[in-house]
């Protein structure tokens, strides 16, 4: 089974400054997609943005950016100009493109976000 | 376009009773998805559906769990009977799958169950 891995448990930025939380991922797979999800305290699961590996280009939405390192096995996820409303626990998530469609799912990396 | 519905949002109930959680998935998706929430064990993938068949249960911690999806609109999880190390939040998230297919999972706004 594929495994999705976030080092960092918390993270903390400055409200309108940029932070990275990290991803990494073990699959033998050479197509798949990868997930960033963001769950407030409202605790609903909200997408922020996706990826797929057969692309080169890195997925932009709006203040949210990601760094994909296929080969490093990397998805890094960059916001931007951080509000207090992005304060949340963020997921990464793995998904194979050759059906089944289950999703891998790190442990999470929790976002503070500073005033 | 409604999305994953799920009920109760809240559940407080006495050890050995049975707890039925709800979910309605999104009109069309092919996939359904239980999950489990703790702080210890973190987000864990309890069972899934394709076309309202079950396709892996590995992750049902034991036979008090059950989970039935009897048409393509209802699924339930059953807990019968609760303990309180099941007191968790349960999520149901519904998608459309298949090889080449990027969707992502749409989640419901969750079950939190406390058991006594």
């Amino acid at each position: 089974a594929q495994t999705v891995t976030q080092s960092q448990p918390e993270m903390s930025v400055q409200e309108a400054e940029t932070v990275t939380l990290s991803c990494t991922y073990d699959t033998s797979e050479s197509d798949y997609y990868l997930f960033w999800y963001k769950q407030p305290p409202s605790r609903q699961m909200i997408l922020v943005i996706r990826q797929e590996a057969y692309k080169q280009q890195n997925a932009t939405e709006n203040r949210f950016s990601v760094n994909f390192q296929k080969a490093a096995k990397s998805f890094s996820l960059k916001i931007s100009d951080s509000q207090l409303g992005d304060a949340a626990m963020y997921f990464c998530a793995y998904r194979s493109a050759y059906g089944g469609n289950q999703f891998y799912f790190g442990t999470g990396t929790s976002l503070t976000v500073i005033p | 376009d409604a999305g994953v519905i799920q009920s109760p949002r809240h559940e407080v109930t006495e050890m050995g009773q049975e707890v039925t959680l709800r979910c309605k998935p999104i009109s069309g998706h092919d996939y359904l998805f239980w999950y489990r929430q703790t702080m210890m064990r973190g987000l864990e993938l309890l069972i899934y559906f394709n076309n309202n068949v079950p396709i892996d249960d590995s992750g049902m911690p034991e036979d008090r769990f059950s989970a039935k999806m009897p048409n393509a609109s209802f699924s339930t999880l059953k807990i019968q009977p609760s303990e309180p190390r099941d007191s968790a939040v349960y999520f149901c998230a519904s998608s459309l799958g298949g090889r080449g297919v990027n969707q992502p999972q749409h989640f419901g706004d969750g079950t939190r169950l406390s058991i006594l």
